[in-house]
Parts: structure tokens; C-alpha cells; sequence
């Protein structure tokens, strides 16, 4: 079983557009969070959350929207998709907020704006 | 704020040799330190972790200990293998911080 998992793999969508990343854990755990990763491999957190609830919002522009309809799942929408947005979008969860716990990451969703 | 400074990649090394990452860190209190593994086309595991000074964590023959005194987390194993080959990430967390991770470090094991 996967413990955190995102769909799709790959999106590949014209500039405008909106576009929607969803995941799923089966850990039980707490805590979910958004990276971005960019071409030079260098990972940045956008969001966190913790029981449905926002805890992190990096300096992420308005167009990027977390949706947590329940704990399990923490689903990334991207209005206006722009060239820059093109990255590898990491979904992570933890037990807990706690900041020695492990992060488990899922297999990324490569994004790529034409 | 947190920061993370790892040293370039990438790195090449023949099968057998010795493996040393540096990372070092700046950060508010008291965080914890990890190495993540990032294999080709996966999503990142943890590799190992530390959560107070002196502490060493180790898996799969590597190895780090949490200095503080020189706010470093270097990571090392003794013989590498062509398995290794991957991106490997420093990272830390201080209280109800998300991880903040160095840019990452791509090894290379030839054969």
C-alpha cells in the first residue's frame, strides 16, 4: 500500500489554464503539507496542515489554493497557470507538527506549463 | 530564519570509496537534523535523523552526528555502492516548523 499518494504523475497543460493535484495518506497521520521542488532540485514548503487546518502559508502568490476536506487528504488548485508554476509538487505528511517527527513524501506530480 | 547550506554536487565516486556530504545550519533554537534520499523519479525518503547534540543517526551503513558546536551535520559512509547513486538532502526542523531543506547534494557512483 502507498503510504502517501499523488495523482497525477505527470500534468502537462497550456499557460491560463487551472489545474488541480490531489493526495491521499493512509497513515494517519495529522499533518500535510506542499513543496515545491524547482529545476535545480531545491525544495521550498507552500502549505501545512494540521487537522483541515492551515498552519503554514509560505509566500506562495493567491493563485495557489489548499483544500483539506478532511485529514486524510490535502489537494493543491492552481488558478491562472503560468510558466514559472512548471516544478515537481511534493505532498508530505507527518504524525505531527512536532519538528523531530518524520516526513513521508509522495512520489511528486511534475508539472509542466506550455 | 532556518537555513541549510550543503555542499555542491555533484559528486563522483568509484564504487568502495569513502562518502562525505557537509551541511551545515543556522536556526532559532534547538531543531532537529535529517538526511533525506531522493532516488531518480521518486519522492523523498528519510534517510536518518538526529534530534539533540552529540546524537548520531545512522541506516544502511551511513552515518551523521549532530554537532553543535560547529552547527553540522555531515554525512558519511564508509564504502559507497553504485545503489547510492541519488540526490541527497540536509534538512532541519525547529518546533511546529515544517523541514528546511539544503539544495541538495546529486551522488554519483561509477562502477
Amino acid at each position: 500500500d502507498t503510504a502517501v499518494s499523488q495523482t497525477p504523475k505527470y500534468l502537462v497543460t497550456q499557460m491560463g489554464n487551472d489545474k488541480s493535484i490531489k493526495c491521499e495518506q493512509n497513515l494517519g497521520h495529522d499533518t500535510m503539507y506542499w513543496y515545491k521542488q524547482d529545476s535545480k532540485k531545491f525544495l521550498k514548503i507552500m502549505f501545512s496542515y494540521n487537522n483541515k487546518e492551515l498552519i503554514i502559508n509560505e509566500t506562495v502568490p493567491n493563485r495557489f489554493s489548499p483544500k483539506s476536506p478532511d485529514k486524510a487528504h490535502l489537494n493543491l488548485h492552481i488558478n491562472s497557470l503560468e510558466l514559472g508554476d512548471s516544478a515537481v509538487y511534493f505532498c508530505a505528511s507527518s504524525q505531527d507538527r512536532r519538528g523531530n517527527t518524520e516526513a513521508f513524501f509522495g512520489q511528486g506530480t511534475r508539472l509542466t506549463v506550455v | 530564519g532556518n537555513s541549510v547550506t550543503q555542499m555542491e554536487g555533484p559528486v563522483t565516486l568509484s564504487e568502495e570509496a569513502f562518502l562525505t556530504i557537509n551541511c551545515t545550519y543556522t536556526a532559532t533554537g534547538y531543531p532537529s537534523l535529517f538526511w533525506y534520499v531522493q532516488y531518480p523519479g521518486e519522492g523523498l525518503q528519510l534517510l536518518l535523523k538526529a534530534t539533540k547534540a552529540d546524537d548520531k543517526g545512522s541506516n544502511k551503513g551511513f552515518e551523521a552526528t549532530y554537532r553543535k558546536e560547529t552547527t553540522s551535520f555531515h554525512l558519511e559512509k564508509g564504502s559507497v555502492q553504485v545503489s547510492d547513486s541519488a540526490v541527497y538532502f540536509c534538512a532541519l526542523s525547529t518546533g511546529r516548523r515544517a523541514l528546511t531543506f539544503g539544495s541538495g547534494t546529486r551522488l554519483q557512483v561509477q562502477p
